[in-house]
């Protein structure tokens, strides 16, 4: 079984700061993916950023970028320069590596502030 | 090219009736995923196809819920007499169903509401 956890229901930011929103998993297979979605209020899950267990490197796309720490099994979003459009839902989720079934967390409401 | 498209985007039904939710997949994807969330809540994972069969189905909630994939595109979520508790966010997904963990790209959803 696979869980998620985000420990932060919601995060305020000023904009044009950084901010880190927490993820942490727990899967018993030793390979895996992390991935982060962004549901505004429009509804739709917008894929952001994949990091596989095995990468050496952490995942950057733009101003997102994923901190992971395999040993702690952390998988924290981290987005630079906040813009008022990123306010909204971020999901965190782990897929292992028999079938691409997502394990969701709770998600993190971010609201941006000029 | 075109996203993962859903219909219809909303739908209110009767408690009762039976609903057929539509789900499709950007072309060439042969996985696809079916996803229910409730009103302020994570994504609860339904049924998953690999082209046309269902490795896993371990989701569907009830009887009540079923799915079909045909011609390894289209898929249909049917759920037979609704009851309240099936009001939510439907969601599809589809994948290139690469081994290991694949990108997942979602539609616009489903928001049904059962009275």
């Amino acid at each position: 079984a696979q869980k998620i956890t985000q420990t932060q229901p919601g995060m305020f930011v000023q904009e044009k700061e950084a901010v880190t929103l927490d993820c942490t998993y727990d899967t018993s297979d030793p390979s895996y993916g992390l991935f982060w979605y962004k549901q505004p209020s429009s509804g739709e899950m917008i894929f952001l950023i994949y990091q596989g267990s095995y990468d050496q490197q952490n995942a950057t796309e733009g101003r997102y970028s994923l901190n992971f720490q395999k040993a702690r099994k952390s998988a924290n979003l981290v987005i630079s320069a906040s813009q008022l459009g990123d306010s909204a839902m971020y999901f965190c989720a782990v897929g292992n590596s028999g079938y691409s079934t997502l394990t969701f967390g709770k998600g993190t409401m971010l609201l941006v502030s000029p | 090219g075109a996203g993962v498209s859903q219909s219809p985007s909303n739908k209110v039904t009767e408690k009762g009736k039976d609903v057929e939710l539509r789900c499709d997949p950007i072309s060439g994807h042969t996985a696809l995923y079916w996803y229910r969330q409730s009103l302020g809540q994570g994504l609860e994972f339904l049924i998953y196809f690999q082209g046309n069969s269902a490795p896993d189905k371990s989701g569907l909630p009830s009887d009540r819920f079923s799915a079909e994939r045909t011609g390894g595109s289209v898929s249909t979520l049917t759920i037979q007499r609704t009851q309240q508790e099936d009001s939510a966010v439907y969601l599809c997904a589809s994948s290139w169903g690469l081994a290991g963990a694949d990108t997942q790209y979602f539609g616009p959803g489903t928001r049904l509401t059962v009275l």
